[in-house]
């Protein structure tokens, strides 16, 4: 199993839809999350954390399941601008190991 | 702030040669990471380091070597190119406070090899 997988899509959704990526890690030992977000040709960029108790940042949405080792990002009202590369992080110690990210395309 | 910076930004070269890969970062962060991506992939850990004068092997490191004699640079040197590494070139720095384990990265040199 690897240690982060991700649904590479790509996940096509009209302007206005809703959309949920799934990660799975597998070191129980895992320290910290994160959803990285990665435009084409361009260098990732740190989308938002992931807590426990789960997060909200505006249309973002990101939740932890330690049980089944598990973080989903939800995408509320697509934006043509939120079209990219989403990378799942997820940190041991000192190092922060990538998933190889979903591509969300979002067409008008 | 200039944040994370590299250069070059792109580099073709042939089989066998060397070159070095520049990063720098001007936020004053401990921790500096290299990273490799190839296409539709995820990125791949080549070397880190936690301070001025200590680095420490990632993911895939063989074919590379770094040094770190600052806290500002972190240089990526590649000996003997090979056709495999062909690839995206990121290096990333964070903070060592442990209040946000955010990584800032640069914009990446994009390397081929033939």
């Amino acid at each position: 199993r690897k240690e982060v997988e991700q649904d590479p899509g790509p996940f096509n959704v009209p302007e206005g839809a809703t959309v949920a990526f799934n990660c799975t890690y597998s070191n129980s030992a895992s320290q910290s999350f994160f959803w990285y977000r990665q435009d084409c040709r361009k260098e990732p960029k740190l989308l938002m954390s992931v807590y426990s108790s789960g997060n909200e940042d505006g249309r973002f949405t990101a939740q932890l399941n330690r049980a089944s080792q598990y973080i989903s990002l939800l995408i509320r009202d697509s934006k043509l601008s939120d079209s990219a590369t989403y990378l799942c992080v997820v940190r041991g110690s000192y190092i922060p190991t990538f998933g190889r990210g979903t591509s969300l395309i979002v067409h008008p | 702030n200039a944040g994370v910076t590299q250069t070059p930004k792109f580099r073709i070269l042939k089989i066998g040669q060397s070159m070095t890969l520049q990063c720098a970062q001007d936020m004053n962060h401990n921790y500096m990471y290299w990273y490799r991506q190839d296409p539709g992939m995820g990125l791949k850990l080549i070397y880190y380091s936690v301070g001025a004068g200590i680095t420490d092997k990632g993911e895939v490191p063989n074919g590379y070597n770094v040094s770190r004699s600052t806290t500002e640079d972190f240089p990526l040197r590649l000996e003997l190119a090979a056709p495999s590494q062909t690839s995206v070139y990121f290096c990333a720095s964070r903070a060592r406070d442990t209040s946000s384990y955010e990584q800032y990265f640069g914009p990446g040199t994009r390397l081929t090899v033939t």
